[in-house]
């Protein structure tokens, strides 16, 4: 059973750091790229983030570019997400997500909450 | 950038059908995508590759894509269908993946 396991949320003041994971198991981690998606309190989807399955391809939202960093470990089967110079704005709920070819994603993690605030 | 624009909310009787659409430029050049979610739930893929659908998703179902509008039908549309609809592409001319704000669907 594929299953993706989020992890690391919290509260943070603005300009604070914060360093997500996310635990991935019951799929070949190393053949996928993966996904960070976020989601602020009563709002839609936001695509974060997403890293080749070799790392070899990174790419970032406009809104987090130079903010945030997006990393891999195959050998550990995990995914992280470095965020950088919080923002308010950037209180949401964060999932991490499988990217199929198709550019699609089949399995999500249940999300955790990153609050900024004073 | 590109902007995928969907109607803020729809609402249908039971045993009807819905119909939520997600505009873009050209999105028919596109392999579109469509999530379902439920209030504090992740979103589910419904829909891939603008008409497939995963393994466990009723055949009630289905999705188009053409021009400037791809389109979610839900048939026979049932109480439990009552949630957040996405529509998603990949946009290649900016590496960046891309959400539709977003639709509301209420089952009256």
């Amino acid at each position: 059973e594929v299953q993706l396991v989020e992890s690391g949320g919290g509260l943070v003041k603005p300009g604070g750091s914060l360093r997500l994971s996310c635990a991935a198991s019951g799929f070949t981690f190393s053949s996928y790229s993966m996904n960070w998606v976020r989601q602020a309190p009563g709002k839609g989807l936001e695509w974060v983030s997403s890293i080749s399955s070799s790392s070899s391809y990174i790419y970032y939202a406009d809104s987090v570019k130079g903010r945030f960093t997006i990393s891999r470990d195959n050998a550990k089967n995990s995914l992280y997400l470095q965020m950088n110079s919080l923002r308010a704005e950037d209180t949401a709920v964060y999932y991490c997500a499988r990217e199929r070819e198709n550019g699609d994603y089949d399995y999500w993690g249940q999300g955790t909450l990153v609050t900024v605030s004073s | 950038s590109y902007v995928l624009t969907q109607p803020p909310s729809v609402s249908v009787a039971p045993g009807k059908t819905a119909r939520i659409t997600c505009g873009g430029n050209n999105i028919g050049s596109k392999s579109v995508h469509w999530y379902q979610q439920k209030p504090g739930q992740a979103p589910v893929l419904v829909i891939y590759y603008d008409s497939d659908r995963p393994s466990g998703i009723p055949e009630r179902f289905s999705g188009s894509n053409s021009g400037n509008t791809a389109t979610l039908t839900i048939s026979r549309v049932e109480a439990g269908d009552e949630a957040d609809y996405y529509c998603q592409v990949w946009d290649s001319s900016s590496d960046h993946q891309v959400f539709g704000g977003g639709t509301k669907l209420t089952v009256l």
